[in-house]
C-alpha cells in the first residue's frame, strides 16, 4: 500500500500570499497518477489537479502541481478568499487507492 | 461532468446491514469506473472501492473487505453499496465518486451513515 503523507497539517496565510503543500509517497508513484483535491467545509471534494501536473477543467491557473516519482507539491501562487480549505493528495497508481491527511489552508 | 446523488444513509445498530444506493445523470455512466469513499466525522478521506466500467472487477480497502459489495446497474445508471456486519469505525459520510480510469473526477455530495446502539 502506497502511504501518502502531507505537510503541514495546517497552513495559516493571509489572502494573496503563496501556499505550497507537500505530498510524499511511501514508494513510487507510477506514471505519476497522483491527484490533488480540495474540499470546503460541508461540502464533496473537488479534482484540482490530476496526472501530477495537469489543471483539471475550471482549475483557476494560480493553482500548479509538479514532482515525480515519490515528492509532490501543489501551489496555489496568490490565494483568493474562496481558496480557503482542506487539500488531499490521492494516488491513483495501484490499489489500494489511497489518500494524504490532507492540509487545511485557514486564514491568518 | 456526472451528477451523482447519493441515497440510504441512515442509523443502524452494530452488526447490521445497510444499502446505499447512487443515481448518475449522465447518460455515458457506463464509461465510468465508479467508486465509494467515505469520512469520517471530522476525518479525511478514505477510499473504499472500486468497479470497473463494465462490473466484471471489483477492488476493496481491507477494512471492508468481506463485509462490504459495490455493484452497479449501467441500465438504470446507478451504483450500489451493500453493507453488512457494520461496526461503529463504519460511521462516515459516503461519497458515491466516478471518473476516467482509476482517477476521480466527479463526486456526489454524499450521505450519511452512523453505527450505533
Amino acid at each position: 500500500e502506497i502511504v501518502l503523507t502531507q505537510s503541514p497539517g495546517t497552513l495559516s496565510l493571509s489572502p494573496g500570499e503563496r501556499a505550497t503543500l507537500s505530498c510524499r509517497a511511501s514508494q513510487n508513484v507510477g506514471k505519476n497518477y497522483l491527484a490533488w483535491y480540495q474540499q470546503k467545509l460541508g461540502q464533496a471534494p473537488r479534482l484540482l489537479i490530476y496526472g501530477a501536473s495537469s489543471r483539471a477543467t475550471g482549475t483557476p491557473d494560480r493553482f500548479s502541481g509538479r514532482g515525480s516519482g515519490t515528492d509532490f507539491t501543489l501551489t496555489i501562487s496568490r490565494l483568493e478568499p474562496e481558496d480557503f480549505a482542506v487539500f488531499y493528495c490521492q494516488q491513483y497508481a495501484s490499489s489500494p487507492l489511497t489518500f494524504g491527511g490532507g492540509t487545511k489552508v485557514e486564514i491568518k | 461532468e456526472v451528477q451523482l446523488v447519493e441515497s440510504g444513509g441512515g442509523l443502524v445498530q452494530p452488526g447490521g446491514s445497510l444499502r446505499l444506493s447512487c443515481a448518475a445523470s449522465e447518460f455515458t455512466f457506463n464509461n465510468f469506473w465508479m467508486n465509494w469513499v467515505r469520512q469520517a466525522p471530522g476525518k479525511g478521506l478514505e477510499w473504499v472501492a472500486i468497479i470497473k466500467k463494465d462490473g466484471t472487477e471489483e477492488l476493496y480497502a481491507d477494512s471492508v473487505k468481506g463485509r462490504f459489495t459495490i455493484s452497479r446497474d449501467n441500465a438504470m445508471k446507478s451504483l450500489y453499496l451493500q453493507m453488512n456486519t457494520l461496526r461503529p469505525e463504519d460511521t462516515a459520510v459516503y461519497y458515491c465518486a466516478g471518473g476516467v480510469g482509476w482517477l476521480i473526477t466527479s463526486w456526489g455530495q454524499g450521505t450519511l451513515v452512523t453505527v450505533s446502539s
